[in-house]
């Protein structure tokens, strides 16, 4: 069973254009977050929601705005598109946002932006 | 300076060696120490974690020095399925979970 899923697994769009990523997990996670993996590696935090709750918002534009329906899941909606936006979009969760809790990801969104 | 840095490699090692990786990071308050294996177009998972008295796994131990911010992986006897990317993280003190990556370090096992 997988614990972590993003939907869709790739995405191509073009510029200006709106879409949303979709994550669910089936962990009993009270945490979850979503992160950026750009083509130079990096993987840096966007969001971080618990139970529901926003608690990290890491200087993101305002065009990325993620929505939390309930503890299980976490969306990404992004507005207007632009050529940057092109990442590897990471959700993981947690059971709880303390430092030493692991965090299990999902198998990534590749989004590309023409 | 960059929260966490790491050698980027790409280390190209025969199989059955040994090698290591560092990693140094910037905040001294940080509070937690993990390393991360990313293979290939996948997503990070869990390798260990990292305490003061360093922690043995396996073929794998790792070590922290805080004195001088310095976290370290050793891999003894490598196996060609240890070919991967290495990831250095570390969560600072304050307010909720934040996981700080470092750039990674690629590794490549060589038959």
């Amino acid at each position: 069973d997988t614990a972590v899923s993003q939907t869709p697994k790739y995405l191509v769009t073009q510029m200006g254009n709106d879409k949303s990523i979709k994550c669910e997990q089936n962990l009993g996670h009270d945490t979850m977050y979503w992160y950026k993996q750009d083509s130079k590696k990096f993987l840096k935090i966007m969001f971080s929601y618990n139970n529901k709750e926003l608690i990290i918002n890491e200087t993101v534009p305002n065009r990325f705005s993620p929505k939390s329906p309930d503890k299980a899941h976490l969306n990404l909606h992004i507005n207007s598109l632009e050529l940057g936006d092109s990442a590897v979009y990471f959700c993981a969760s947690s059971y709880d946002p303390g430092a030493s809790d692991t965090q299990y990801f999902g198998p990534g969104t590749r989004l590309t932006v023409l | 300076r960059k929260e966490v840095e790491q050698d980027p490699g790409p280390f190209n090692v025969p199989e059955g060696a040994t090698v290591a990786f560092n990693c140094t990071y910037s905040n001294s308050a940080s509070q937690s120490f993990f390393w991360y294996r990313q293979d290939c177009r996948k997503e990070p998972k869990l390798l260990m974690s990292v305490y003061s008295s360093g922690n043995e796994d396996g073929r794998f131990t790792a070590q922290l020095n805080r004195a001088s911010q310095y976290i370290s992986l050793l891999i003894r006897d490598s196996k060609l399925s240890d070919s991967a990317t290495y990831l250095c993280v570390v969560t600072p003190i304050q307010g909720a979970q934040k996981l700080v990556f470092g750039q990674g370090t690629r590794l490549t096992i060589n038959p």
